[in-house]
């Protein structure tokens, strides 16, 4: 059972260049999600998923984009990458937003972006 | 509308005196909260959740946090501090009613002086 697994760690991109962030998580959980974390700014959801086939946006979705095609993966790529999307990107999953058993939100080990 | 307020960005105590984080949520649901620590550089660690059954909540490395339906508060609290301690701390609020709704608050730095 490894959790969720953010893969790259680290990453420097150019200005308009495209690429991938992965996450995969082996718990079987429906919700998955991705947050970008800005200095004083906190975690801002960007898209979430809640079952494979369907996703949503979140608070700051332009210039992200997501699919969920299997339970266990939510990738997220930037198409044209900008400098404002320098952030750390977490992916989180839980079995279920939410509901009263309190279902614990897992984190990835986070994925430092910086575009140039 | 649900939101959750960390009421401090910054709190710095001395080793050995008490830790008191401060988080306020507003919902017309029943929440779950939680409390994630994130060391620098670091992913973010559960400390502790609170799912409708003890209002005080007993988490990891000596912290715990009291649900006050009546205030709408989840203060974190730790009896003495340690300088392990010193990371960002952040409230976070799950509700059922939305699939969207895991909020996080903006987070507490804690610093801990020698």
């Amino acid at each position: 059972n490894a959790g969720v697994t953010q893969t790259p760690k680290f990453q420097v991109l150019k200005t308009g260049q495209s690429m991938t962030l992965q996450c995969a998580q082996d718990m079987n959980h429906e919700y998955m999600s991705w947050y970008r974390q800005d200095p004083g700014m906190g975690l801002r959801l960007i898209h979430y998923s809640v079952g494979a086939g369907i996703t949503d946006q979140g608070e700051v979705p332009n210039g992200y984009n997501v699919s969920r095609s299997t339970t266990e993966d939510f990738p997220l790529r930037l198409l044209s990458a900008a400098p404002s999307q320098t952030s750390v990107y977490f992916c989180a999953s839980s079995y279920s937003p939410g509901a009263s058993s309190g279902n614990t939100i897992y984190f990835g080990e986070g994925s430092w972006l910086t575009v140039v | 509308a649900q939101s959750v307020t960390q009421l401090d960005s910054h709190v710095s105590v001395s080793e050995g005196t008490p830790v008191l984080l401060r988080c306020n949520y507003s919902s017309s649901y029943s929440p779950s909260l939680f409390w994630y620590v994130q060391h620098p550089n670091k992913g973010l660690q559960l400390l502790l959740k609170y799912t409708s059954a003890a209002t005080l909540v007993k988490g990891i490395n000596g912290f715990e946090a009291e649900f006050k339906k009546s205030e709408t508060s989840f203060h974190l609290t730790k009896p003495s501090a340690h300088m392990s301690d010193a990371a960002e701390y952040f409230c976070v609020v799950s509700y059922y009613s939305s699939a969207s709704k895991i909020i996080f608050g903006s987070g507490t730095r804690l610093s801990i002086r020698p």
